[in-house]
């Protein structure tokens, strides 16, 4: 167990449906990552925060945002869905916002979009 | 920009056997962070080890070490006396400097039999 959750750990909708996908990182951790896994693209960051501000963005389509509370959790919400946006989506969470940190991944939402 | 190349689509391995898992990377940065990940057929991403680029010891952790040779860019896993749970995906990721993000490889498959 990484200590960091994820709801739903499943989720499926219809196209052009909204979603939002929840991560709570490991206590004490400031940071947190998305990452998306699909079979085409693989494994592929799309955002980061650092205590509850953007710190970075990948390749996180228009459609897509996040946000960190104060608490520190986190959501990505996904809109206007399309099949493609079918996949795994990960949380994961660091110390720090720099550094040699390791990150801890949650067990993952996997989407299905029909 | 940073990449990380997995050649070895599958492995496959008995029982009690050691296995390397390949894993070459490229980026300019001077300073850098090279993780391995395991993923389960349930999903979830395991933090397994990681090693920074000034670090002159390689890493290990119980049964897992990573063969880090800088000149050729390489960050090899090693997995002593593999076990039936061993089977799974691994991810040879890296870290830059300045991001935090984790660019992924596209992972190799990893079947332990008895």
């Amino acid at each position: 167990d990484s200590g960091v959750t994820q709801t739903p750990k499943h989720l499926i909708t219809a196209t052009g449906q909204r979603v939002t996908l929840r991560c709570s990182p490991r206590s004490g951790d400031l940071s947190v990552y998305w990452y998306q896994q699909s079979l085409d693209q693989g494994l592929q960051f799309l955002i980061q925060y650092y205590n509850g501000e953007e710190r970075a963005k990948g390749n996180i389509l228009e459609r897509f945002s996040a946000q960190q509370f104060p608490d520190l959790h986190s959501e990505l919400n996904l809109s206007s869905l399309e099949l493609g946006d079918s996949a795994l989506y990960f949380c994961a969470s660091s110390p720090g916002g720099g550094g040699p940190y390791e990150q801890y991944f949650g067990p993952g939402t996997r989407l299905t979009v029909t | 920009a940073q990449k990380i190349t997995q050649t070895q689509p599958g492995m496959f391995v008995q029982e009690k056997e050691a296995v390397t898992l390949d894993c070459t990377y490229d980026t300019s940065d001077q300073s850098y962070g090279l993780f391995w990940y395991k993923q389960p057929s349930s999903g979830e991403m395991i933090f397994l080890i990681y090693q920074g680029s000034y670090d002159e010891q390689n890493a290990t952790e119980g049964r897992y070490s990573l063969n880090f040779q800088k000149a050729r860019k390489s960050a090899n896993l090693v997995i002593s006396a593999s076990q039936l749970g061993d089977s799974a995906m691994y991810f040879c990721a890296m870290r830059g400097t300045g991001f935090q993000k984790l660019v992924f490889g596209t992972g190799t498959r990893l079947l332990v039999s008895p």
